[in-house]
């Protein structure tokens, strides 16, 4: 069954660094998103993107973020200068078209800012 | 998106039905009723959604009431693989992106 794989599973980096979270969403879908989970709160819509731009963005998705598919495979999540509050899971998740019912969701990464 | 109310935990006993309710008294004539689940941390997974008619997929079922102020996920035989946080959504398809996760229920499967 085909499904989305995020890259890497755990990563820890210090206050003010970058960060880019990595994802290859299922290959014929076309609507991607970032959402984040901080550790005992729900699942917060970050970005979604469609063809090659941001579709939507949700508050927490300031300047400080930007997204990109750099070729027809990757969907990435970048964070220019991280914060302490940054720190938590970051799932990426693909559709086949906006109208589709289910998202399929990764594994997720675990961003730990020190 | 309109509201939707769960109950924060319950449990089952392992090979019994789960019934999970929701309440969604303030949707809307071209919304319809998701369900996904988070397995302890894991991404969100999808279960089955469903407009007014009752829906069944091979893993779940969703009673949907005639008023469509209220559902319920119906889960046949809960396993110890089904404990997690069951999410509730309501949304039309064509209103955004997105999927407003709530704080759902956290179902526990007791041996």
């Amino acid at each position: 069954e085909p499904e989305v794989t995020q890259t890497p599973s755990h990563q820890v980096t210090q206050m003010g660094q970058e960060v880019i979270l990595r994802c290859v969403p299922i290959s014929n879908h076309l609507y991607f998103y970032w959402y984040r989970q901080i550790l005992g709160q729900k699942v917060e819509f970050l970005v979604s993107f469609y063809n090659n731009e941001i579709s939507e963005k949700s508050e927490i998705f300031d300047d400080q973020f930007s997204v990109e598919r750099p070729d027809g495979s990757n969907f990435t999540l970048k964070i220019r200068s991280t914060k302490l509050e940054d720190s938590a899971m970051y799932f990426c998740a693909s559709k086949r078209e906006q109208r589709a019912p289910e998202a399929f969701f990764g594994q997720g990464t675990r961003l730990t800012v020190v | 998106d309109a509201k939707t109310t769960q109950p924060p935990s319950m449990d089952c006993a392992e090979g019994r039905a789960a019934n999970l309710p929701c309440n969604h008294s303030t949707i809307s004539g071209n919304e319809y009723v998701y369900w996904y689940r988070q397995i302890h941390s894991q991404g969100p997974q999808y279960i089955i959604h469903g407009l007014k008619n009752n829906e069944t997929n091979e893993m779940a079922s969703l009673i949907i009431t005639e008023d469509r102020k209220s559902s319920t996920l119906i889960l046949p035989h809960a396993t110890l693989r089904d404990t997690a946080v069951y999410y509730c959504i309501v949304r039309g398809q064509d209103t955004g992106n997105q999927f407003y996760f709530g704080t759902g229920t956290s179902l526990t499967v007791i041996p």
